[in-house]
């Protein structure tokens, strides 16, 4: 059956350090892989949607690769703030297209001042 | 990005009572809502995809007959736990989407801030 894992160890690092979260998937290929932030008792909210053709994506500090064959997405947060610390979650999108999302368990991140 | 608002945020009923939790999408029309449950800890388990005016699409293993759904607009969703137990106390998400007319495909997923749910 399709798997998504993501970390779910914590990830602490230090203010201005690069977070690097990692989100691997087996029995599948999705045309569509998406992260997205989830903030305590918050609903998510989508960050970057990259696409099966496209090896990397960039928006201000955030940064997802995309590697069909490792089947794994990387997701960098450069120059990392406090305001950074959520839980990151990523997303394929499922059989049936793109309006169906199948979501990892997310992983912690807390930067630390 | 767009706005999608739910109704209440958190909710505490009794065991076999019914509650109702809307979903609205403020500043555009969604031909699609979806509706989540997460558990502590746990990834979002999509549990229906509605589409206004139409029968909303179980997943799997989710009731039809205790989770109804109702999609009677482009911008309002209802998700309505009938007789509820404590085992469907969760913290329950919908979010909207629409039809990208270009591409023929959904544009991404919008997601309210939740609905906390504990049935005593």
């Amino acid at each position: 059956s399709q798997k998504i894992e993501q970390n779910s160890e914590a990830l602490n690092i230090q203010e201005g350090k690069t977070a690097t979260l990692t989100c691997n998937y087996t029995n599948y290929s999705p045309a569509y892989l998406q992260w997205y932030r989830q903030d305590p008792g918050r609903g998510p909210v989508f960050l970057l949607l990259i696409r099966e053709n496209e090896k990397e994506k960039r928006k201000e500090r955030l940064k997802v690769t995309f590697d069909t064959t490792l089947k794994q997405s990387l997701f960098h947060i450069t120059a990392s703030q406090p305001a950074d610390s959520a839980t990151y979650l990523c997303a394929l999108d499922g059989t049936g297209g793109y309006n169906k999302l199948i979501f990892g368990a997310g992983t912690r991140l807390a930067v630390h001042p | 990005g767009a706005v999608v608002s739910q109704h209440p945020s958190w909710v505490i009923c009794k065991s076999g009572t019914s509650v109702k939790i809307e979903c609205r999408s403020l500043d555009f029309q969604a031909t699609t809502m979806f509706w989540y449950r997460q558990f502590p800890k746990q990834s979002l388990m999509l549990m229906a995809t509605s589409n206004e005016g139409s029968k909303a699409t179980y997943e799997q293993g989710v009731e039809k007959d205790k989770f109804l759904i109702n999609h009677a607009s482009l911008t309002l969703s209802t998700l309505t736990v009938t007789s509820a137990h404590p085992e469907d106390s969760s913290f329950y998400i919908c979010s909207a989407s629409n039809l990208n007319r270009a591409s023929g495909r959904y544009n991404e997923q919008f997601f309210g801030p939740g609905t906390r749910l504990t049935v005593l």
